[in-house]
């Protein structure tokens, strides 16, 4: 059964101060590993997609990595309005939905 | 407004009532679909429509879920005899084809008393 892990729950970090969230996969023939970020109230919003082991994209603070088992959101220098729940979703070959992780609450405190 | 726009925002059911979700996808967008929320948890897929066609509802938790998109535009999710059970927010999302990004609506958040 294709399941998403995702670590820590939570995180507090200071502005400043860079770290790393963790997603773990299982899931048969994978066709994409997303990062989703989500604010209080509100859905979702698309922040990488990934496809193969090896892969890195970036955006303003934040890296996303993928290797066969597990992908890396890097956060660096974070600061307050970085603070939401992150998300984790993998798909699979031959199926359009997808499969998210509970996510990590991150909070930036000034 | 160019988002993926969902109504009623907030909804109170009391057990056994009918409720019904609708959900304005983004102008052109041909794949549409619906997810649940429960508190503290991830999305969890409920079924998948492209243009006017149902093409997957394997997510569907009982048959007292039913959804429906007739125009291939607006699509409405329907549950029946609603349970305690049924709170959660109901998340929309749409995309214009098969490999772009999915944009999500804000959801509607169903309590059932």
């Amino acid at each position: 059964e294709d399941q998403v892990t995702q670590s820590p729950e939570a995180l507090r970090l200071q502005e400043g101060e860079s770290s790393s969230l963790n997603c773990s996969y299982t899931v048969s023939g994978l066709r994409g590993l997303f990062w989703y970020r989500q604010d209080p109230g509100k859905g979702p919003e698309f922040l990488f997609t990934l496809y193969s082991a090896g892969e890195e994209k970036e955006k303003e603070r934040l890296k996303a990595t993928l290797t066969k088992k597990e992908s890396f959101l890097h956060i660096t220098a974070p600061k307050p309005e970085d603070s939401a729940t992150y998300l984790c979703a993998v798909r699979k070959g031959g199926s359009e939905k997808l499969v998210f992780g509970k996510g990590t609450k991150l909070t930036v405190n000034p | 407004g160019a988002g993926v726009s969902q109504s009623p925002r907030y909804k109170v059911a009391k057990r056994g009532q009918d409720v019904a979700l609708r959900c304005d996808p983004i102008s052109g967008h041909v794949s549409l679909f619906w997810y649940q929320q429960a508190l503290g948890q991830g999305p969890e897929f409920l079924t998948y429509f492209q243009n006017e066609a149902q093409l997957d509802k394997s997510g569907l938790p009982s048959d007292r879920f039913f959804a429906e998109r007739p125009e291939g535009s607006v699509s409405t999710l329907k549950i029946q005899r609603t349970q305690q059970e049924d709170s959660a927010v109901y998340l929309c999302a749409s995309r214009i084809g098969p490999n772009e990004k999915l944009f999500f609506g804000s959801g509607t958040q169903l309590s059932v008393l």
